[in-house]
């Protein structure tokens, strides 16, 4: 069954530290998407990325970049020099081949103290 | 283009009250998924459609809920009759669903409901 632990409830960092939020998943499959999704204090869900099982490059997306290792099972995400409006809840999914719908981690608070 | 739109955006109810949730996914999108958010039990997936049909309801909490898609364009979440413990932030999401593994889901502003 598909699985996915952000071991972090709760982090908080003074603003411009660089952070890294974890995610762990466990899938039977070999091919599969992992996601990650924002929820400000608004409380939109915002998507940020998408990476499927067969590409584990590295993102960079301007503060944000992504770390996938499929050897440890690990979608790690870190922002870097954070800001107070990086504020927010933080989601990480999994999309299966067999299962038809996602599974979401139970997220991770991130709170950025100017 | 036009997001997912959800209304109402807030629903104050009281007990025992039918509350219906409203959902547009964004065009072109054939998938759709209702969630509930609370600060107990997280995000849970609730049902979701794939080309209006419903795949998965085994999230629905009991038969008190109930979802349609009688349309590509719109979706009803009910709640008859409310409770208390229904109380929570309830999303849509909808996706282009083209083969598995699943594709990005968007989110709706989410309907916040209060159930007295």
């Amino acid at each position: 069954a598909q699985k996915v632990t952000q071991a972090q409830t709760e982090i908080s960092v003074v603003e411009k530290e660089d952070v890294t939020l974890d995610c762990v998943y466990e899938t039977r499959d070999t091919t599969y998407y992992l996601f990650w999704y924002k929820q400000p204090p608004s409380g939109e869900l915002v998507f940020l990325i998408r990476r499927n099982s067969f590409d584990e490059q590295n993102e960079i997306s301007g503060r944000y970049s992504w770390n996938f290792q499929k050897s440890t099972s690990s979608f790690n995400f870190t922002i870097t020099a954070s800001q107070v409006v990086d504020s927010a809840v933080y989601f990480c999914a999994l999309s299966e081949a067999h299962a038809g719908k996602s599974t979401f981690g139970d997220g991770t608070t991130l709170t950025v103290k100017p | 283009d036009a997001g997912v739109i959800q209304s109402p955006r807030h629903e104050v109810t009281e007990m025992g009250q039918e509350v219906t949730l409203r959902c547009k996914p964004i065009s072109g999108h054939n998938s759709l998924f209702w969630y509930r958010q609370t600060m107990m039990r997280g995000l849970e997936l609730l049902i979701y459609f794939n080309n209006n049909v419903p795949i998965d309801d085994s999230g629905m909490p009991e038969d008190r809920f109930s979802a349609k898609m009688p349309n590509a364009s719109f979706s009803t979440l009910k709640i008859q009759p409310s409770e208390p413990r229904d109380s929570a932030v309830y999303f849509c999401a909808s996706s282009f669903f083209r083969g598995l593994p699943r594709e990005t889901q968007y989110f709706g502003p989410g309907t916040r409901l209060l159930v007295l």
